[in-house]
């Protein structure tokens, strides 16, 4: 079965930064794009960023664009969220999501439990 | 504010048939892009329930069933169980935005 598992959440400083990870199993990791996905505590679903199968194209929501960095590493199967100069705007619960299909539109088919981000002072 | 939008909140008794609505614009619907729907009960992730409009995946049941037409697209849910109490969130790709993006999320809620 599929498995995405996200870590590295935690509460950190305005202005600090903070690495996630999402550990895949279970699928060929090379061969699917990844995404964030965040919300806020009581909010809707937001879209963050997404890495291709490949890693060589990337895409961010314009509110985190020059400060989040997503990446992946096919050898260790991980996918990663390099996140500086957070502010309160960014607590959330941070999923990690599988992107199914080719292109743009892509839907989400498998997702991981979320790792929580607080920024606090 | 979001670029796909929802009614807060449905309801109704068990065993009745509910709609949620996701209303789009030009730059996503309009443009040609599809829509995916996800169902997420208190506390859990996600779970995809109907993709590129229309289709389940395996193991969701077929009392769920999705369209869309033009701008607008909308998820059905018959035969109303307690299980569906939850959120459901419409996604889609906005051109304009070059980005995914959800639905402001609706509120079921089995009376």
């Amino acid at each position: 079965q599929v498995q995405l598992v996200e870590s590295g959440g935690g509460v950190v400083q305005p202005g600090r930064s903070l690495r996630l990870s999402c550990a895949a199993s279970e699928f060929t990791f090379s061969s699917y794009a990844l995404h964030w996905v965040r919300q806020a505590p009581g909010k809707g679903l937001e879209w963050v960023a997404v890495i291709s199968y490949d890693g060589n194209d990337k895409s961010y929501v314009d509110s985190v664009k020059g400060r989040f960095t997503i990446s992946r590493d096919s050898s260790k199967h991980t996918l990663y969220l390099q996140m500086n100069s957070l502010t309160g705007e960014d607590t959330a619960v941070y999923y990690c999501a599988r992107g199914r299909t080719r292109g743009n539109n892509q839907d989400f088919d498998y997702w991981g439990r979320g790792t929580l981000v607080t920024v606090s002072s | 504010q979001s670029v796909l939008t929802q009614p807060p909140s449905v309801s109704g008794a068990p065993g009745q048939r509910v709609t949620i609505s996701c209303t789009g614009s030009s730059s996503n619907f309009g443009a040609g892009y599809d829509v995916h729907w996800y169902q997420q009960p208190p506390g859990t992730a996600p779970r995809l329930l109907i993709y590129v409009n229309s289709n389940r995946p395996s193991g969701i049941p077929d009392r769920f069933s999705g369209s869309k037409s033009g701008t607008s697209a909308s998820l059905a849910i018959s035969g109303l169980q307690a299980e569906d109490e939850a959120d459901y969130y419409c996604q889609s790709y906005d051109i304009s935005l070059s980005a995914s993006v959800f639905g402001s999320g609706t509120k079921v809620t089995v009376l």
